[in-house]
């Protein structure tokens, strides 16, 4: 099955400054790439994605990368703000059988 | 719209005792999940369900049972509990429109925390 291996398990960073957090994929017929956020005790929330026909997605202060020769994907996350600060997760799935498999997780501390 | 709704928020258990976590969701989603997190470990999925009367193992089913007997409910059977299934639960659900799959997006409750003692 797909395996999906993120990076790193922790990032610490200024306000203001940026944050990335990289994932990568192990089954090529994966098209599917969501990012969720979750704030402490929280339920996670989708905050961007992108298809495989796709190399780049942006909304205001994040966007995603995705590079499919090399299966992986970033989560690139500018002027970084206390309010930023959460687990992030990564997730990749394929239209056959729909299921997300996601990654450990990002704890993205910012501090003011 | 209440979108999904987890009951309990929190239980404590004793090992070997049973209980049923409940999941509902009013959107009409045809896909439900019941994923556990664990500190550093992520989201790992539990079992599935594409559909009312179909259900298939996530990953970590050992020790759980699901059912789907309508769109909206699919509760999560914990059967003689143990330390090892203390967690953190989330219900999920998508919507899936087409075989080609396309976004899915998953909405989740907001948890259930589980102690097993």
């Amino acid at each position: 099955g797909e395996n999906v291996e993120q990076h790193p398990s922790t990032l610490s960073v200024q306000e203001g400054d940026s944050a990335v957090i990289k994932c990568t994929y192990s089954d090529s017929a994966s098209n599917y790439f969501p990012w969720y956020k979750q704030e402490l005790g929280k339920r996670p929330q989708l905050i961007i994605d992108i298809r495989s026909n796709v190399g780049e997605k942006k909304d205001q202060r994040i966007a995603v990368t995705l590079n499919k020769t090399a299966k992986h994907f970033s989560l690139h996350i500018t002027e970084t703000q206390p309010e930023d600060s959460a687990v992030y997760f990564c997730a990749a799935s394929k239209g056959g059988s729909y299921i997300p498999t996601f990654g450990r997780g990002t704890s993205l501390i910012v501090h003011p | 719209n209440a979108g999904v709704t987890q009951t309990p928020k929190f239980r404590i258990l004793k090992i070997g005792q049973s209980m049923t976590l409940q999941c509902a969701q009013d959107m009409n989603h045809n896909y439900m999940y019941w994923y556990r997190q664990d500190p550093g470990m992520g989201l790992k999925l539990i079992y599935y369900s594409v559909g009312a009367g179909i259900t298939d193992k996530g990953e970590v089913p050992n020790g759980y049972n699901v059912s789907r007997s309508t769109t909206e409910d699919f509760p999560l059977r914990l059967e003689l509990a143990a330390p090892s299934q203390t967690s953190v639960y989330f219900c999920a659900s998508s919507l899936r429109t087409g075989p080609s799959g396309g976004a899915n997006v998953l909405t989740f409750g907001a948890g259930s925390r589980l102690t097993v003692l």
